[in-house]
């Protein structure tokens, strides 16, 4: 079984720009959640995403947004980016019914100038 | 509010002797845990986890241990070995089964051979 895909794998942008990341999780899962990672902050939860409907949010700006389609894939959006964007970004997929642990993607690094 | 804490950022062990990761959290409302191990430029891989209703989990040379008393888990690897050095992620859900992780900040595990 293939796991969980993220593109692109490294990013970089210029403040004021938006960037659009995409993920792929693994077959049957229905559950997408991403997570933002920066040194000493671990991994800060951004969203969570079951059968296309956010069912989760973290305590993120309205600059981040995300959507999920109806093959599961999802996309997260960062608009109108900062220097503290800069960041390591992971998807994450689960069957999201029941307690079970998460897979997660290598992440897309984002560097914003 | 970090609601899980892991507050050693870095741990070394020698190669063969038992390594302690400790976690706290302040969420009683948290009933299921789980480690995840990092390496770099890699997305966090399952190790194990437990639910709020058992004291201890083993798998082969993991075991984590929770005291719900004391909001506090541990990861016991036992032996340790090099190939164990890597980022150790604790992370809790609950709260009425929301399936939203949230992670810790890490602690560095360093094992000298």
């Amino acid at each position: 079984k293939a796991g969980v895909t993220q593109t692109p794998r490294y990013l970089i942008k210029t403040r004021g720009q938006q960037v659009t990341l995409s993920c792929s999780p693994i077959s049957g899962h229905r559950s997408v959640s991403w997570y933002q990672q920066t040194p000493g902050q671990g991994l800060q939860f951004l969203f969570e995403y079951f059968s296309e409907t956010q069912r989760n949010k973290g305590n993120f700006p309205g600059r981040f947004s995300g959507r999920q389609f109806s093959n599961s894939r999802s996309e997260m959006n960062v608009s109108t980016l900062e220097l503290g964007d800069s960041a390591l970004y992971l998807c994450a997929s689960g069957q999201g019914v029941s307690y079970n642990e998460q897979f997660f993607g290598p992440g897309t690094r984002l560097t914003v100038l | 509010d970090q609601q899980v804490k892991q507050n050693s950022p870095s741990l070394s062990v020698q190669e063969g002797r038992i390594s302690i990761l400790n976690c706290d959290y302040t969420n009683s409302m948290f009933d299921y845990f789980l480690w995840y191990k990092k390496y770099p430029a890699e997305g966090p891989t399952f190790l194990i986890s437990i639910s709020s209703i058992k004291d201890k989990n083993e798998d082969g040379r993991f075991t984590v241990f929770l005291n719900k008393s004391a909001k506090h888990l541990s990861l016991h690897i036992v032996p340790s070995q090099p190939g164990d050095s890597a980022v150790y992620f604790c992370a809790a859900s609950g709260t009425s089964g929301t399936y939203k992780y949230i992670f810790g900040t890490g602690t560095r595990l360093k094992v000298l051979a």
